[in-house]
């Protein structure tokens, strides 16, 4: 059973640009989790998605980043028009079950801003 | 005040030395998570805890709901558990994780 996969693991935009990180979550999963871990910081929640639904978007910031987790395929989180703030490592994790269950987490996709 | 407090921050041991982290949280939680972050980065689950004591090899981690604490034991710790421990709690009915700053961890020989 192969774990949470995440692409890319290293990603590089410049300002202005759009970044798309995906994550695949463990087979049998279809409970995703994105967090962001900023530099020398802890890790933050961004938001939860269950099979094509929001459930819980309460870390996002208000503008310019939206994810998605369609029936078919991988999560995706999308940053539009990147700023250098938003240079960090960012992690997905899957749980089979709702509350309460071991998170699984992905290696993680780190975004770099020029 | 954080919701998540660990201690110590840093920690230095030497090979062999039993090693204790702490963990107190301030909020009511279904689940308490420990989570290691090696030094590349990678994520691994170490322990989820909803009440009492779980081991597995040489970790063991505990939980008093009571007084909103946890620890984290590592005894006969070895250079390979150089990483940073990180605790998780899951607020209330919630499924999302609220984290600790971290715990670095370095084994010497």
């Amino acid at each position: 059973n192969a774990g949470v996969m995440q692409n890319p693991r290293h990603l590089v935009r410049r300002r202005g640009q759009e970044a798309r990180l995906r994550c695949s979550p463990m087979k049998g999963h279809s409970h995703v989790y994105w967090y962001r871990q900023l530099p020398e910081e802890g890790l933050k929640f961004m938001v939860y998605l269950q099979k094509e639904n929001i459930i819980d978007e309460s870390g996002m910031p208000k503008e310019r980043f939206s994810a998605e987790f369609p029936k078919e395929g991988p999560s995706i989180l999308r940053i539009q028009q990147v700023v250098r703030g938003d240079s960090a490592a960012y992690f997905c994790a899957s749980s089979p079950n709702r509350v309460p269950d071991t998170q699984y987490f992905g290696p993680g996709t780190r975004l770099t801003v020029l | 005040k954080n919701e998540v407090e660990q201690s110590p921050q840093n920690l230095t041991a030497q090979e062999g030395e039993f090693i204790t982290i702490n963990c107190s949280y301030s909020v009511g939680i279904s689940a308490l998570h420990w989570l290691q972050q090696h030094p590349g980065g990678g994520i691994v689950s170490l322990f989820m805890l909803s009440s009492g004591k779980k081991k597995h090899g040489r970790l063991i981690a505990t939980i008093n709901i009571q007084e909103k604490h946890s620890s984290l034991h590592i005894t006969a710790s070895h250079p390979r558990d150089s990483a940073v421990y990180i605790c998780a709690v899951a607020p209330g009915t919630a499924s999302k994780l609220t984290f600790g700053t971290g715990t670095r961890l370095q084994v010497t020989l």
